[in-house]
């Protein structure tokens, strides 16, 4: 079965200042990864995902993401910063659909910006 | 394409009473649908697939007298919360699959209180 940690709980930024977002995940064969963002109360909104191919991932609102294989990691990065930016932000592992397409979640990383 | 809905976005409920919760993919079919729950300030835990035409398979520890799934379309999942309890009270999401990678797509989430 697959595992995701994600070893920071809260995260924060100034504006404009660059973020790293760790991910590191435990997965048997190559994995499919995702990155999701979820402000208070509401759904889930996909960043990016990686599937094959390409390992520098490109998603919505200027974020990016590395998987790097030998380090079991994925994680999301963002140049700068912006207010909106503030929200819960979970790694996801997805085994493959022969082995039963199911999706594990990290606990999450709540990113504060200050201005 | 690929629009998940979920209705009711939100319900509350008093306790002893059951709630049901559908999930539906709004512009393709799925004969999987998956069912998770997240706790307040918690990740998002799967709590089981939902197969159309057979039973649905539950994760370990989720009660499946409790939590009634049924599938009873390629675009229509439910899920049911029998017998609702205050420990009940979450938010719900669904998924439903699709493409060549089995990608899984969000509904918006039901929130459940249990009074």
């Amino acid at each position: 079965a697959q595992s995701v940690t994600q070893p920071d709980i809260h995260i924060t930024v100034s504006e404009g200042a660059s973020l790293e977002l760790r991910c590191n995940y435990s997965y048997g064969a190559t994995p499919y990864l995702f990155w999701y963002v979820q402000s208070p109360g509401q759904g889930l909104q996909l960043l990016l995902k990686y599937f094959s191919g390409d390992t520098l991932v490109q998603g919505i609102k200027g974020f990016e993401a590395e998987f790097k294989r030998s380090q079991s990691s994925f994680n999301l990065r963002k140049p700068s910063v912006h207010w909106s930016d503030a929200a819960e932000y979970f790694c996801a592992v997805g085994a493959r659909p022969e082995y039963g397409n199911k999706l594990v979640f990290g606990a999450g990383t709540i990113l504060r910006v200050k201005s | 394409g690929a629009v998940v809905s979920q209705h009711p976005s939100w319900v509350i409920c008093k306790s002893g009473t059951s709630v049901k919760i559908e999930c539906r993919s709004l512009d393709f079919q799925a004969t999987t649908m998956f069912w998770y729950r997240q706790f307040p300030k918690q990740s998002l835990m799967l709590m089981a697939t939902s197969n159309e035409g057979s039973k649905a398979t539950y994760e370990q520890g989720v009660e499946k007298d409790k939590f009634l799934i049924n599938h009873a379309s390629l675009t229509l999942s439910t899920l049911t919360v029998t017998s609702a309890h205050p420990e009940d009270s979450s938010f719900y999401i669904c998924s439903a699959p699709r493409g060549s990678y089995n990608e899984q797509f969000f509904g918006p989430g039901t929130r459940l209180t249990v009074l």
